[in-house]
């Protein structure tokens, strides 16, 4: 793949439910795997950025995994509630462009 | 807490008007970038700096001009608005380090429409 992309586009869980979704990269010329919660009318947070192949990081009930080699990272969130409820962007380096390139985002929304 | 801000956060203006988005932080990065978003589609970089005086175009063709003369300021700039500028503006910075691994932090965005 030569783009960034995630899948699924949108998401409804209900409270309490465990979620996941993917995100799919270019394995060549690997740099660094960002994650990005947006909520409406907020700015862009970032969660994590990732470098290695294996890292798994944390951050409260949401946590992320990463594999450079097969080039794509989960993001997982244990316990959903409804203030999780936002778009969650990816981005990563594409080629030898050095730019960091985004997905379109995984639109989540959590039903109380 | 990130300090970086964008003005105006709405715009409406007709077809041919000059008009300047304003990007201002306070963290002393020195890289600052602007994305460019059309609803349901990715961020698109459309310019960056490393820096005063650096200003660099993005992945995507923008008939917008951004200047660096100081550190915290980063303004995007169209000469004469049309109806396909019309899209959300977000501007974003970060600390120096090689390549991308240095996490970016956002503005709240400026939704751009032109009439």
């Amino acid at each position: 793949i030569l783009n960034v992309e995630q899948s699924p586009q949108s998401l409804h869980v209900q409270e309490g439910d465990s979620t996941n979704f993917t995100c799919s990269f270019p394995s060549s010329n690997f740099y660094a795997l960002h994650w990005y919660r947006w909520e409406t009318a907020k700015s862009p947070e970032a969660l994590f950025v990732m470098t290695l192949n294996g890292d798994e990081k944390k951050k409260g009930r949401i946590s992320a995994t990463l594999n450079t080699k097969e080039g794509y990272s989960y993001l997982y969130i244990k316990g959903s509630q409804p203030e999780d409820s936002a778009t969650y962007l990816c981005a990563s380096i594409v080629g030898a462009t050095n730019k960091l390139i985004f997905g379109t985002g995984t639109l989540l929304a959590v039903q109380p | 807490e990130a300090d970086i801000y964008q003005t105006p956060r709405y715009l409406v203006i007709g077809t041919g008007k000059k008009i300047t988005l304003e990007c201002s932080q306070t963290m002393g990065h020195d890289k600052m970038y602007w994305y460019q978003q059309d609803p349901g589609m990715e961020l698109h970089l459309i310019h960056y700096s490393y820096g005063v005086n650096s200003t660099e175009k993005g992945d995507l063709s923008s008939e917008s001009t951004v200047s660096r003369i100081r550190t915290e300021h980063f303004p995007l700039t169209l000469e004469s608005a049309r109806p396909s500028h019309t899209s959300q503006y977000l501007c974003a910075s970060s600390v120096p380090r090689t390549g991308f691994n240095e996490k970016l932090f956002f503005g709240s965005g400026t939704q751009l429409s032109v009439l």
